[in-house]
């Protein structure tokens, strides 16, 4: 069975970069695509972007200039960078594998933009 | 592009059917039969309810099922529990020619009366 957890810190300055890791058991990450998503409090979720395992990835244009996610193979991991964030970067991170529908998702994680 | 619409709130009663929308456009749910429900108790992980607009995934109930009308998706849960009560999240790919390329609906929170 495929899990996903997040983890990573809870608290980011303003202008600073968020960095999140997903780790996945019970699959290797050389297969399917892989997702972050966020939900901003009181907002809908959003779709961050994807990584394949060849290294290809996609992003949501709102987001694209600031976004980066990568991917270790070796560790069964991949990571999200989101740079000079601002309190609108506020919300709860999810990673998620993907095949046109996300299954499974991790538990999410609650990352604070604030000084 | 904007998220996909659904009503803020729906409730019902146990063992009462209801069902939830998720209006998109024709770039969206309209042009793909790739819409995906998720059900999501607060503090835990999202969960795949269905798939390919209608699809459940081994382990669903049969309670719940999914159906599409023009740019309109719709999931129905019947036979209304108290477990049922959540926040139930739409969404569609969009294709890589209307970015981005999977927008979510703006969630519907349902209460078991």
């Amino acid at each position: 069975q495929v899990q996903l957890q997040e983890s990573g810190p809870g608290l980011v300055k303003p202008s600073e970069t968020l960095s999140l890791t997903c780790t996945v058991s019970g699959d290797p990450i050389s297969s399917y695509y892989w997702s972050w998503i966020r939900q901003p409090p009181g907002k809908e979720l959003e779709w961050i972007g994807y990584i394949y395992f060849t290294g290809s990835t996609d992003y949501n244009p709102s987001l694209k200039s600031r976004v980066t996610i990568s991917l270790d193979t070796s560790k069964n991991q991949f990571s999200l960078k989101l740079n000079s964030v601002t309190a609108a970067d506020t919300a709860v991170y999810y990673c998620a594998r993907l095949v046109h529908w996300f299954d499974p998702w991790g538990q999410g994680t609650l990352v604070t933009v604030s000084s | 592009q904007s998220a996909l619409t659904q009503p803020a709130s729906v409730s019902g009663s146990p063992g009462q059917s209801i069902t939830l929308s998720c209006t998109g456009t024709s770039s969206d749910v309209g042009n793909y039969n790739l819409v995906s429900w998720y059900q999501h108790h607060p503090g835990t992980a999202p969960k795949l309810l269905i798939y390919e607009g209608s699809k459940r995934p081994s382990g669903v109930s049969t309670r719940f099922s999914g159906s599409k009308s023009g740019n309109t998706a719709s999931l129905t849960i019947s036979g209304l529990q108290a477990e049922d009560e959540a926040d139930y999240h739409c969404c569609s790919y969009a294709g890589s020619g209307t970015p981005p390329l999977y927008v979510f609906g703006t969630g519907t929170k349902v209460t078991v009366l």
